[in-house]
């Protein structure tokens, strides 16, 4: 089956480490999304790309990197100048002939 | 893309219809009505979208109003498994997508109880 896979499901990490977060999808799709959620609040735009190796800033971008160096994966890395970088963290792609965005099941990241 | 306006949160009895109301009074003719969903700790669902004509799915309908500053997302026979956040989103349609991407709000929390 098509789908989007995020890995791992929670993520532990020690303050001050970079550590990188992996999306990959099997939908052809096109464009990909990374966003960020805090307990209580809606989903907020890290990064997106509409092509490959081709990306734009989101409205929380500073913090975070991505790359996408092929088609099916846009790994995000949280790097160590994120000062709060625990959170959920959602994986999205889409294309011109999808309906709407399919979601992966998210990495809870949690920084200690 | 034009922004949305929805109740925190609203309960359901279970087996009624839940009927969620989004406001979008700046929408542009171009721009359609998208409904998601999120269960909690799960990523967003796609749950239908619309310009301006009624659509229904196998999940909910979706009625817009004439003038499209509003519309409400029908579950018609909720269950304990619809308990979710409710997002509403007005945006372009996927054929012109590109170099944009969806903006969510904080949804409505439904909440259906037995």
């Amino acid at each position: 089956d098509g789908g989007i896979t995020q890995s791992p499901k929670y993520l532990f990490r020690k303050e001050g480490q970079n550590v990188t977060l992996s999306c990959e999808q099997n939908l052809n799709h096109d464009a990909m999304y990374w966003y960020r959620q805090d307990p209580g609040q809606g989903l907020r735009l890290i990064y997106y790309s509409q092509i490959v190796n081709d990306f734009q800033k989101g409205d929380i971008a500073e913090g975070y990197s991505v790359s996408r160096e092929k088609k099916e994966s846009f790994p995000l890395t949280v790097t160590s100048a994120q000062k709060n970088p625990t959170a959920f963290y959602l994986c999205a792609s889409s294309s011109t002939a999808s309906n709407g965005y399919t979601f992966g099941s998210g990495t809870r990241l949690t920084v200690v | 893309d034009a922004k949305t306006t929805q109740p925190p949160s609203m309960d359901c009895a279970e087996g009624r219809a839940a009927n969620l109301p989004c406001n979008h009074s700046t929408i542009s003719g171009n721009e359609y009505v998208y409904w998601y969903r999120q269960i909690h700790s799960q990523g967003p669902q796609y749950i239908i979208h619309g310009l301006k004509n009624n659509e229904t799915n196998e999940m909910a309908s979706l009625i817009i109003t004439e003038d499209r500053k509003s519309s409400t997302l029908i579950l018609p026979h909720a269950t304990l498994r619809d308990t979710a956040v409710y997002y509403c989103i007005v945006r372009v349609g996927p054929a012109n997508q590109a170099g944009t991407a969806l903006i969510f709000g904080k949804g409505t929390t439904l909440s259906v109880s037995s």
